[in-house]
Order: structure tokens, then sequence, then C-alpha cells
């Protein structure tokens, strides 16, 4: 069965530091990974994804992400954060033979300081 | 300009009245989903579409249902709304293919008295 953790349930760092938000997936397969944010009173937007290739994942925004398959992680990160990257973020996961169903993680909420 | 919107995006409705949550998408995308979410919270697959006169209940159960007789629409309707359906909507939509990325709508919430 598949399944996404996302352990924090909130993240706080200060604007200029480095942030990173945690994801850890189990899936049947090789899995297909993506990084959602949601802001307030909106809908989902896709920031990346992992397919294949590269571990390492540029997204929107500054945004990457670094497959791990060892580790089953999926962690996202940016190298210096914004006031404006607050929001909720959401992992998910599919895998990549047979089934439909993409599973979201709880969410993160990142908080940041000016 | 291709995108996905659902309208009302806000509806405050009583016990007992049918309603119906709208969804258009402009992306020409096969697959659509109906996801629940409380605010802040995770997300809940409740119907989905893998095209015209395709849909499928997810995994969270519902009493809404859906109808999917264009490729572009998706309506959901509960026949008689509760407050417990009183929810986040949001709808989605995905290319065809494996491992693509869902685009999401703004998102109805729905309150019911």
């Amino acid at each position: 069965a598949q399944s996404v953790a996302q352990p924090e349930d909130q993240v706080n760092v200060a604007e200029g530091n480095p942030l990173t938000v945690k994801c850890t997936y189990s899936v049947s397969g090789n899995p297909y990974l993506f990084w959602y944010v949601q802001y307030p009173n909106r809908g989902l937007q896709f920031l990346l994804k992992y397919i294949t290739g590269d571990n390492l994942v540029k997204g929107s925004y500054g945004f990457e992400a670094e497959f791990n398959k060892s580790q089953t992680s999926f962690h996202l990160k940016k190298p210096s954060a914004l006031v404006s990257d607050s929001a909720l973020y959401f992992c998910a996961v599919r895998a990549n033979t047979g089934g439909f169903k993409t599973i979201f993680g709880a969410g993160t909420r990142l908080f940041v300081k000016a | 300009e291709a995108d996905i919107y659902q309208t009302p995006r806000y509806l405050v409705i009583g016990t007992g009245k049918k309603i119906t949550l709208e969804c258009s998408q402009t992306m020409g995308h096969d697959k659509m989903y109906w996801y629940q979410q409380d605010p802040g919270m995770e997300l809940h697959l409740i119907h989905y579409s893998y095209g015209v006169n395709s849909t499928e209940k997810g995994d969270l159960s519902s009493e809404s249902t859906v109808s999917r007789i264009r490729t572009e629409h998706f309506p959901l309707t509960l026949e008689s709304a509760r407050p417990s359906h009183t929810s986040q909507y949001l709808c989605a939509s995905s290319e065809y293919e494996t491992g693509r990325e869902q685009y999401f709508g703004p998102g109805t919430r729905l309150t019911v008295t």
C-alpha cells in the first residue's frame, strides 16, 4: 500500500535561512513524487516532481527536492527562505506501475519570520 | 488562458438542500478529481474520472455523486446537504499519462447550517 508521511506539522524558519520540509514515502515499485504548495483560501499549486533521472529536482520559486531511494525520502529545500514562502506544503506519491491514486501527505505548515 | 475553474467559491446553505459544485477545465485534460479538505488539513479523494462517461469513487466515503458528460466539465452534486458536509472541496485535473502533476482549482468552501 502507498503512504506518505510528513513528520512535522509545522516548520519555523527565519527569513534568509535555509529551509527543509521533510517527506518520507512507502510505495510498491518505483515512485513518482510531487510537492505542492497551498496558500490561504486557494487550491494546491504544483512545485516540482521526481519521475526518474537526477536525484536533485529543481522547481518553481527556487525550491528543490532531493530523492533518496535508500531512505525513501523526498525532502523539499530552499537555500534562502522568504516571508512569502509561508504556506502549507504537501508531499504526494504515486506508484509508477498499476493503480491510479496519488496519495497526499497530511501537510506541513511553513512559517517564515522576517 | 488554460485554467481550472470552480464555482461558487463560497456557499452557505441549509440542511436538506440539493447543491451542485461546478468544475471546469480548459486544458483538455482527460483525468479529473474531487478532493475534500478541511481547512489546513490533508486531502481526501472522493471521486475521480479517467474521461467522458468514466467516474469512480475515491477513498473517502461520500454521499455526493459526479458526472462526466463532457471532457471539460466535472460537477459534484449533493442531493441532501448535511452539516457534516461542511468542508472545502477541491477539483483537479491532469493529463492521462502516469506521472503527470495535477492542476487544482481555487476550491469551494461549503457551509451547511
